[in-house]
This record gives C-alpha cells, sequence and structure tokens, in this order.
C-alpha cells in the first residue's frame, strides 16, 4: 500500500533563511504524482508545487524547489528566503493508481 | 473569480444524526472530491465525483455518501454520526483530466463538524 511519510511535525526557520521540509513515500508505480500543499491557519489548503515522476527534472516555483530522488522515493520541499507568510502547515501528497494519499503535514513556523 | 465555496462553516450534531454538507467548485471545475480532516492530521480522502458519479473512493464507510449535480456542486452525507466522525471536511475541484492525476486541487475553507 501507498504511504506518504513526514518525519518533521514542526519545523522552525529564521526569516529570509532557507528551509527544508522532507517527504518520502512509498509505492510500487512507476507513474505518479507528486505535490506540496501549504494550509495556513486561515484553513484553504493551496497548492505550492507539483512534480511528475517521470520527469528528472526538479520542479521549481519562485521561492520554492523540490529535491526530488525517485529511486529513495524521497521528495523535499526547499523554501529559500523564508517570509513570514510562509508560516503554515505543509502537507506532501501522491496520486497514483486511483489514489491520493496526504502526509500527516510539518508545521513551519518563521522568527522574525 | 469564484473559488469552491462550501457550507456551512460551522457544524454541531450529536450521536446518531445524519448531516449533509455542501460543495460548489470552482468556475469551470467539474470534478469534485471529499476529504476529512482529523485535528493535527492530513487530510483522508473520502471519494471523487465526476459526471454525477463515484468516481473513486477511500476507505471510509458506507454511512459517507454523496451526490453531484448537473451544475457540477456536489453535497457530502454522513448517516448514524459518531464521535469520530469529528473533523474538518474539505471540498476540492478540480479539471476532469484524470480521476486522480497531475492536475492540482483548489480546496474550500471546509465544514468544521463536532459531534457531542
Amino acid at each position: 500500500a501507498q504511504t506518504v511519510t513526514q518525519s518533521q511535525p514542526e519545523m522552525s526557520v529564521q526569516e529570509a533563511e532557507t528551509v527544508t521540509l522532507s517527504c518520502t513515500y512509498d509505492t510500487s508505480e512507476s507513474d505518479y504524482y507528486l505535490f506540496w500543499y501549504k494550509q495556513p491557519p486561515s484553513r484553504q489548503m493551496i497548492l505550492v508545487i507539483r512534480q511528475e515522476a517521470y520527469k528528472q527534472q526538479n520542479a521549481t516555483e519562485n521561492r520554492f524547489s523540490v529535491n526530488f530522488q525517485k529511486a529513495a522515493k524521497s521528495f523535499s520541499l526547499k523554501i529559500s528566503d523564508s517570509q513570514l507568510g510562509d508560516a503554515a502547515m505543509y502537507f506532501c501528497a501522491y496520486t497514483g493508481d486511483d489514489k491520493i494519499i496526504f502526509g500527516k503535514g510539518t508545521r513551519l513556523h518563521i522568527l522574525p | 473569480d469564484a473559488g469552491v465555496t462550501q457550507s456551512p462553516t460551522h457544524l454541531i450534531k450529536t450521536r446518531g444524526q445524519q448531516v449533509t454538507l455542501r460543495c460548489s467548485p470552482k468556475s469551470g471545475h467539474d470534478t469534485v472530491s471529499w476529504y476529512q480532516q482529523a485535528l493535527g492530521q492530513g487530510p483522508q480522502f473520502i471519494f471523487q465525483y465526476y459526471e454525477e458519479e463515484e468516481r473513486q473512493r477511500g476507505n471510509f464507510p458506507d454511512r459517507f455518501s454523496g451526490h453531484q449535480f448537473p451544475n457540477y456542486s456536489s453535497e457530502l452525507n454522513v448517516n448514524a454520526l459518531l464521535l469520530g466522525d469529528s473533523a474538518l471536511y474539505l471540498c476540492a475541484s478540480s479539471l476532469s483530466t484524470g480521476v486522480l492525476s497531475n492536475q492540482p486541487q483548489h480546496f474550500g475553507d471546509g465544514t468544521r463538524l463536532s459531534i457531542l
């Protein structure tokens, strides 16, 4: 069965610094998709970045980038130049084999 | 451009009752998914509706049922409520490029359901 693991329940980073959130997953599928979603205290979940498993190039969206290691089944999120507005719960999600699975999330605190 | 809207925002019920939650998808979207998010947990997939049919279902009992209307809006019904059903229920919409695909989902603010 597919699983998604976020091993860091909480993290803190100084404003303007860089932080990396980890995510590992388990699947026997070769074709799947991975996402990072952000859920601020206002509750609405929004997409941060996505990665297709068949693409070797790591996805990048402005200050957000991923390190996708398919063989290791690892999908970490790097946030550069952290801002106060980045404070939120971050969820890693996997879709494949007609399933969608979210990790338990990492709460990110930004220290001014 | 209206995003995903859910109603009500909060709801309090007692054990054994039934509840209906509502969702209107983002303009242009035709696929609606429902999730249960317990406190401190990630969302768990309940089911997905496309073309007024349930297309995929997560590991939830038959007490959880749904419906999609011709205008793509959707309802989630939960019968015989249990204390463990207390959670935030999220609705998400997407385009019908695949039942569970690479298309990002757009989430609503959720309905906080409390069971007494």
